[in-house]
C-alpha cells in the first residue's frame, strides 16, 4: 500500500493562475480531506468529503473547488491563485470503526504564489 | 467558538528528561481528541484518540491522557529521535480543529 499519495511536492505559480492538487489512496476510505497548514495557525480544513460524490467545506473554502468522483482520488483545484494561498496542503484519508478513528496524511504540496 | 490550544509553543529536554505537553479545548461537545507527531517535511503521522474523560492511552514512551477540559501527552524518559512537533486536534475523524503544536527538542 501506498498511502495518500500527493503531487505534485512542489509548485510555484504566478497571481491568477489556475492548478490542480492531485491526491490519490489505495485503502478503500471513504472519508477524505484537505488541509492548509501555515506557521503560527496550525492545520486549516478546506474541504472534505464523506464519499463518492459528496463534498462539503470546512473552515476556509474560499478560492478553492474539489470534487469526488471515485473512492481513491480528491483532487483540490485553485481557480485564480492568489499570494495568501501560499501554503503547504496536505489532504487525509480516513475510517471509521469502532473506537478507532485515524486519519492517514499524506507528504503535502509546498505551494507558493507569486 | 470551537478552539484547541497547545502548551508550550516549544520544549527543549535532556535526553531522559520526562516532561508533559498540553492541549486544552474549548469546544461544544467532544466527539475525539486526536495527538499527531509531524517532523519536518512530512504530513502528520496519528498517534492516539481519546474519547472520554480519564481515558489514558500508550504507545511505547508516549502516554495520552485525557480530562473534560484538557489532554496530556506525557513523554517518559525521550530519546533524540522523539523530536518532532505535536499536534492536537479535536472533532470527527474527516474534520479535525488543530492547536498549533509544541516543537519538541530532545538533546542527546
Amino acid at each position: 500500500n501506498a498511502g495518500v499519495t500527493q503531487t505534485p511536492k512542489f509548485q510555484v505559480l504566478k497571481t491568477g493562475q489556475s492548478m490542480t492538487l492531485q491526491c490519490a489512496q489505495d485503502m478503500n476510505h471513504e472519508y477524505m480531506s484537505w488541509y492548509r497548514q501555515d506557521p503560527g495557525m496550525g492545520l486549516r480544513l478546506i474541504h472534505y468529503s464523506v464519499g463518492a460524490g459528496i463534498t462539503d467545506q470546512g473552515e476556509v473554502p474560499n478560492g478553492y473547488n474539489v470534487s469526488r468522483s471515485t473512492t481513491e482520488d480528491f483532487p483540490l483545484r485553485l481557480l485564480s491563485a492568489a499570494p495568501s494561498q501560499t501554503s503547504v496542503y496536505f489532504c487525509a484519508s480516513s475510517y471509521s470503526s469502532g473506537d478507532q478513528n485515524i486519519q492517514y496524511f499524506g507528504a503535502g504540496t509546498r505551494l507558493s504564489v507569486l | 467558538e470551537d478552539q484547541v490550544t497547545q502548551s508550550p509553543e516549544a520544549l527543549r529536554l535532556q535526553e531522559g528528561e520526562s516532561s508533559s505537553l498540553n492541549c486544552s479545548y474549548t469546544v461544544s461537545g467532544l466527539r475525539g481528541l486526536f495527538w499527531y507527531r509531524q517532523d519536518p517535511g512530512k504530513g502528520p503521522e496519528f498517534l492516539f484518540t481519546l474519547y472520554s474523560a480519564g481515558e489514558e492511552k500508550e504507545k511505547e514512551r508516549l502516554k495520552a491522557t485525557l480530562t473534560k477540559k484538557e489532554s496530556f501527552l506525557h513523554i517518559t524518559a525521550p530519546k533524540p529521535e522523539d523530536s518532532a512537533t505535536y499536534l492536537c486536534a479535536w472533532g470527527a475523524t474527516n474534520k479535525l480543529i488543530f492547536g498549533t503544536g509544541t516543537l519538541l527538542a530532545v538533546q542527546p
